[in-house]
């Protein structure tokens, strides 16, 4: 079963303590993306990748990191977070071959909330 | 990128066709018009997309128009479950697929009552 796999789905921390998101797919996708969803402004992208080892900011990159060592893997990283950072956070994958649909594929989601 | 423009919310009855309307009149030659949706506590999930034909698949149809400024989502038989947000996003097909990040806008939340 193709999936999208997220970790912590819920989590409270402190300001300034740093955290990680785990994200991981099993379709062999080569994009990756973060997303954050906040009420009022919908779903803004943080960071995509469109391989291992290339990442690029999206629309909100500030306060964030990623990496990509490994395809199945595109972990978001919070170095100091702050209270503004609490949100809830998608990861998602496509399929970037010749034919493909741009299908993207989200996980169920992480709650963060920084206190 | 090429905007949408989507109602914020609509109201619908259960077991009756519900037809969600989208505005792209930027949109240009090369984007794919693609529809979303988030059902509460969950990720989006894709639910059709189309270039210039209409589209039939087994959740919705996707009807748009000749000049390709707007598009409407038709669910020939709303469920309690299709409550959902519906997003109507634009996708540079010119990327290949291998860019042509989509960029979600506000959506529509969609309410059925039984």
């Amino acid at each position: 079963e193709a999936q999208v796999t997220q970790n912590p789905r819920y989590l409270i921390t402190v300001t300034g303590k740093k955290l990680t998101v785990t994200c991981s797919q099993n379709m062999n996708h080569e994009y990756m993306s973060w997303y954050r969803q906040d009420p009022g402004l919908g779903l803004r992208q943080i960071y995509y990748s469109m391989n291992v080892e290339v990442t690029d900011k999206g629309d909100v990159p500030e306060g964030y990191k990623v990496s990509r060592k490994e395809k199945r893997n595109f972990p978001l990283i919070l170095e100091s977070p702050s209270p503004n950072q609490t949100s809830l956070y998608f990861c998602a994958t496509k399929n970037t071959g010749l034919v493909n649909t741009g299908e993207l594929f989200f996980g169920e989601g992480s709650r963060l909330t920084v206190l | 990128d090429a905007k949408t423009t989507q109602p914020n919310s609509m109201e619908s009855n259960e077991e009756e066709p519900v037809h969600l309307p989208c505005n792209h009149s930027t949109i240009s030659g090369t984007d794919y018009i693609h529809w979303y949706r988030q059902l509460p506590s969950q990720g989006p999930e894709y639910v059709i997309h189309g270039l210039t034909s209409n589209v039939n698949n087994r959740m919705a149809s996707l009807a748009i128009a000749e000049d390709r400024k707007s598009s409407t989502l038709i669910l020939h038989r709303a469920t309690l479950r299709d409550a959902a947000v519906y997003y109507c996003i634009l996708r540079d097909s010119n990327y290949g697929g291998s860019q042509g990040n989509l960029i979600f806008g506000k959506g529509t939340k969609l309410s059925v009552k039984p």
